[in-house]
């Protein structure tokens, strides 16, 4: 069994498009969260939501949306995607905000033509 | 300063020897450290975690924590080829919401 799931796994789409990735983890835990990896391989949290409630929200462009149906799925909406944002994308989740991300998702890498 | 530092490496060892990989954080009130390894194309995977000053120890590994030094390390002892990956250090900081810091990660290769 999957313990957290992304889909899709690449993502390869045009300048100015509206895309999704979708996140969902089996795990039961509290805290799930959105980061970015670029090219030179640093992490950087984007955002990290407890029991369906944002708590943190990083310096993002507004172009990038999470959103939260239930506390076992957290999918990240990107409006008018930009050269920059071509990275891969980690979903994660843990226990408790004080855990810190125990579980990874496979990761969507996104190319942004 | 950065908030987490690593040496970015690339580290080399040879097969059976100890490795060691160090990391500084800037946020006196971070309380939480974490390491992580992950392997070329593949998502991180947590190898361990330190709360208290000292050492922990699980398995081939320790880590290693000095908060009046602001270091955290983290020690492969006999390493195999089968560790050669990047090594994330990564912090909590409870002053800002507990969100996570990680280091740029440090790129170990275990020669055979």
């Amino acid at each position: 069994d999957t313990a957290v799931s992304q889909t899709p796994k690449y993502l390869v789409t045009q300048m100015g498009n509206d895309k999704s990735i979708k996140c969902e983890q089996n795990l039961g835990h509290d805290t799930m969260y959105w980061y970015k990896q670029d090219s030179k391989k640093f992490l950087k949290i984007m955002f990290s939501y407890n029991n369906k409630e944002l708590i943190i929200n990083e310096t993002v462009p507004n172009r990038f949306s999470p959103k939260s149906p239930d506390k076992a799925h957290l999918n990240l909406h990107i409006n008018s995607l930009e050269l920059g944002d071509s990275a891969v994308y980690f979903c994660a989740s843990s226990q408790d905000g004080l855990a810190g991300p125990g579980f990874f998702g496979p990761g969507t890498r996104l190319t942004v033509l | 300063q950065k908030e987490v530092e690593q040496n970015s490496g690339p580290l080399s060892v040879p097969e059976g020897a100890i490795a060691s990989l160090n990391c500084t954080y800037s946020d006196r009130g971070s309380q939480s450290f974490f390491w992580y390894r992950q392997y070329s194309g593949k998502s991180p995977e947590l190898i361990m975690f330190i709360y208290s000053n000292g050492d922990k120890e699980d398995g081939r590994f320790t880590a290693q924590l000095n908060k009046a030094s602001q270091y955290v390390s983290l020690l492969i002892r006999d390493s195999q080829p089968s560790d050669s990956a990047t090594y994330l250090c990564a912090v909590i900081r409870p002053r800002y919401n507990n969100d996570m810091r990680f280091g740029a990660g440090t790129r170990l290769t275990v020669k055979p």
